[in-house]
């Protein structure tokens, strides 16, 4: 199995700050991977796939990049509305496996 | 606009099966192009993925699950379902269904999810 490790696992920031979270994959798995964001006592949801692509909706504010084994999740301008868990997930091959999570608060 | 809604009991006693059904609205599990999963949360960690099936009835299970997993699907109605066998604390979990696109005929991410379902295991 591949094995996803997300750092920080918890972080607290400003509003207005720019925040980054790391995720790293066990193996090579190209750009196959997304970001969700669960906020408290709700579903996840997607944020960006393929590492890099916005999903529809979602602000601007949010950008990936990365391949290979590391991949970043950047949040410019961090807002109220940004607090919750972000975890990422690897799609190259089965079983898909996500990291632990990094729990985004507001300072 | 897509919605899927979980359902079933909130409580399984240990060594028996727990059943949940995913029922699908705004759209239909009959289109190729998606693939319908679980995903389970332990209460307070992180995700696992459960297994995946497909509209030709073709499913993938997470093989920590070790054969206690069945999927159907039930396009006639559009929904699909999971049967865990043998369930222990250990299967206590918030349990989501989602959907998520086909891309060059393999599983990729979720989206729409719904909004889950708390069951859990205890005498």
């Amino acid at each position: 199995d591949i094995r996803m490790t997300q750092s920080p696992s918890s972080l607290s920031a400003s509003v207005g700050d720019r925040v980054t979270i790391t995720c790293q994959a066990s193996q090579d798995i190209a750009k196959y991977l997304s970001w969700y964001q669960q906020k408290p006592g709700a579903a996840p949801e997607l944020l960006i796939y393929a590492a890099s692509t916005l999903q529809a909706g979602v602000p601007s504010r949010f950008s990936g990049r990365g391949s290979g084994k590391r991949f970043i999740l950047t949040i410019n301008s961090l807002q109220t509305s940004d607090i919750g868990t972000y975890y990422c997930q690897h799609y190259d091959n089965l079983p898909l496996t996500f990291g632990g999570g990094t729990k985004v608060e507001i300072k | 606009q897509l919605q899927l809604q979980e359902s079933g009991p909130g409580l399984v006693k240990p060594s028996e099966t727990l059943s949940l059904t995913c029922s699908v609205s705004g759209g239909s599990m009959r289109s190729s192009s998606y693939f319908w999963g679980w995903i389970r949360q332990p209460p307070g960690m992180g995700l696992e993925w459960i297994g995946s099936i497909y509209h030709s009835g073709t499913s993938h299970y997470n093989p920590s699950l070790k054969g206690r997993l069945t999927m159907s699907r039930d396009t006639s109605k559009n929904e699909f379902s999971l049967k865990l066998q043998s369930v222990t604390a250990a299967d206590t979990a918030i349990y989501y269904c989602a959907r998520g696109p086909i891309e060059v005929g393999a599983t990729t991410w979720f989206d729409p999810w719904g909004l889950g379902t708390l069951v859990t295991v205890s005498s």
